[in-house]
Order: C-alpha cells, then structure tokens, then sequence
C-alpha cells in the first residue's frame, strides 16, 4: 500500500487556479471511481472537499473540482483564496482499503 | 449536528496497550461504517482501519494488522481501537471518521510510544 504521490507544493495568487495531481496505480486510483480530497489547516482535522473523484459535499465552494484520467485524480481550486491555504491529501479505495497521497502544500501568494 | 469525539490517547512504553474510543452523535449511528485514520506529527495521513455498520467486514493497514484490533458498539454510538503491541512509529494523532468518504472527522486524539 504505497502512499499516492502528490507534489509536495503549488502556489498561486488570489483568484488564480491551482490543479494537484494525485497519481497512483490502476488498483487504486485507476481502478476504482472512488478518490476523495481533504483539505486540512494547520492544527484542524482534514475536512472532506470532494468525492467520488468530482462530487462536491454541499457547503463545499464550486471553486473546488475534481477530476481523474486514467491512474491520475486532479483536484482543481478556481478563484484562490486567501483561506484556501492548506494542505491538501487526496484519498482512493483500493480494494478493501484506502490510501492516502503524501499531501501537498497549497500557498496562497 | 454530527459529531465525532475521540479519547484515550496518552503516553504509553514500547510493547504497550491503549484503547481509543469515538463517541458518535447528530446521526444514526448504527447505519455507517466508520475508520480510523492517523497522522505522525509532521507527516501526512494515514488509514489504519475500517469497519462496516454491522461489523461484518473489517480491514486493516498491512502496517497495523494483527496488532490492532477495530470494533464498535451501536448500542452505545461509540467506535473503538484496541492497539497492542504499540511501537514507536505508533505514534501520531488518530482520528475518527464517518463512512467511506471520511466525512465528517473528530478533533484527533495523541497516542505518544516512548520509553
């Protein structure tokens, strides 16, 4: 169970877009159409942002989108905000188990 | 509004035992699978186990099996995770979480294994 790889930062300006890649094999994310997102600030607990590859929680900002092509899930923030600056995990079933991606640091500049 | 508390994290000695336990509210309890997920200070997120709403199908990390055992009482609205054998690369806040999508999460709880 290797951990999905993530860059470990993206940066952008407010109201700039930001993607995060989140790549794992095709028993994880290539397999199933089940990657979720969280978002977690420094200190807090991760809160869900999307799953199912592209549903969105409600409450969630329509600024947050997802996607997947192939071994590959995307997470998409449109419209950066300043409260948008955290870190970023993404999640895949892989079979009965989950797997994590290794995180990534998203700055707002 | 749902709820996740978590407790009994604290300091325990390589080779030892702790139970966590995650007291659910705001939701029927009974109708969801819940999970235990961790985090090394400093480090990312990591699943450690799940557990269906009737406790038919239960699974666990490679790096948590057979020291860890995941159950849960409906009757009470409360998960659990008796950890044994604790090692140090034990330690990390663990978590709670609501279903296969991991939504919503409790605040976390310490779990420290020092000598």
């Amino acid at each position: 169970q290797s951990a999905l790889t993530q860059p470990r930062s993206v940066s952008g300006s407010p109201g700039q877009s930001v993607t995060i890649s989140c790549t794992g094999t095709s028993s994880d994310v290539g397999g199933y159409n089940y990657v979720s997102w969280y978002q977690q600030h420094p200190g807090k607990a991760p809160k869900l942002m999307i799953y199912d590859v592209s549903k969105r929680p409600s409450g969630v900002p329509d600024r947050f989108s997802g996607s997947k092509s192939g071994n590959t899930a995307s997470l998409t923030i449109s419209g950066l905000q300043a409260e948008d600056e955290a870190d970023y995990y993404c999640c895949s079933y892989a079979g009965s188990s989950y797997v994590f991606g290794t995180g990534t640091k998203v700055t707002v500049l | 509004e749902v709820q996740l508390v978590e407790s009994g994290g604290g300091l325990v000695k390589p080779g030892g035992s702790l139970r966590l336990s995650c007291a659910a509210s705001g939701f029927t309890f009974s109708s969801y699978s819940m999970n235990w997920v961790r985090q090394a200070p400093g480090k990312g997120l990591e699943w450690v186990s799940s557990i269906s709403s009737s406790s038919s199908y239960i699974y666990y990390a490679d790096s948590v099996k057979g020291r860890f055992t995941i159950s849960r009482d409906n009757a009470k609205n409360s998960l659990y995770l008796q950890m044994n054998s604790l090692r140090a690369e034990d330690t990390a806040v663990y978590y709670c979480a609501r279903r296969e999508e991991f939504d919503p999460w409790g605040q976390g709880t310490l779990v420290t294994v020092s000598s």
